[in-house]
């Protein structure tokens, strides 16, 4: 079956800019994490949405960041008045409720480079 | 606070070799860690590890965990091309069902 799929693949923007990212989850699963990853560093943790209830949004860098998800599927990272350092590869994956830890499938990434 | 420390942080190696990647860390109420491989940009999956000194073995690649030094090894033996990646270690603990802690990776080139 298909995998998690994100859009657009690369994105370049100027400084200010607003940018909104695209995820498609894994059918069925409820899950659904957001990441961020700059250039020869870890996975930082931006938001988690299960199911219908309230998103972690605890990992979000400043209010300038949002993320929606409709339902259990589709899923948009909105990055408003871009800023340099927000250039990065923003990463988006799924699993199974995680009534304990689930393996996370990945998309393929978007990278951002803010200009 | 809470840490993974990936060693060493870029390696090279000739095909054929076999490589040793570490991963240490230091978190409250550990859970299990994770090892994925992250070739150009999705990370994909290669093993998760709960219980010390049991190896987790998968083709050319195996992985123990030492709960009582808090590491981890991930091997790969007859290095190929293709293992060419950035590996991720991440960790998860209790108090979450879904966040993990990540180290920063360990790229590894291979050489033909």
């Amino acid at each position: 079956g298909a995998g998690v799929s994100q859009s657009p693949s690369n994105k370049v923007t100027e400084k200010g800019k607003d940018v909104e990212l695209r995820c498609d989850p894994i059918s069925g699963h409820t899950a659904l994490y957001w990441y961020r990853q700059r250039l020869g560093q870890g996975l930082e943790f931006l938001i988690y949405f299960q199911g219908n209830s309230a998103p972690d949004k605890s990992g979000l860098p400043s209010d300038r960041f949002s993320a929606e998800r409709t339902g259990e599927s589709v899923s948009t990272l909105t990055i408003q008045r871009t800023q340099q350092e927000d250039s990065a590869v923003y990463l988006c994956a799924s699993s199974l409720a995680t009534s304990s830890y689930n393996e996370q499938f990945f998309g393929p990434g978007t990278r951002l480079t803010v200009l | 606070e809470d840490k993974v420390v990936q060693s060493p942080l870029s390696l090279v190696v000739h095909e054929g070799d076999t490589v040793t990647l570490n991963c240490s860390y230091e978190v409250t109420n550990f859970r299990s860690l994770l090892w994925y491989k992250q070739e150009k940009k999705a990370p994909t999956f290669l093993f998760m590890l709960t219980s010390s000194g049991i190896e987790k073995k998968s083709g050319r690649l195996s992985s123990i965990l030492d709960k009582k030094e808090l590491f981890s090894i991930l091997n790969i033996t007859a290095t190929q091309t293709g293992d060419s990646a950035v590996y991720l270690c991440a960790v998860s603990f209790m108090d979450s069902n879904y966040q993990l802690i990540w180290g920063a990776g360990t790229k590894l080139i291979i050489k033909p």
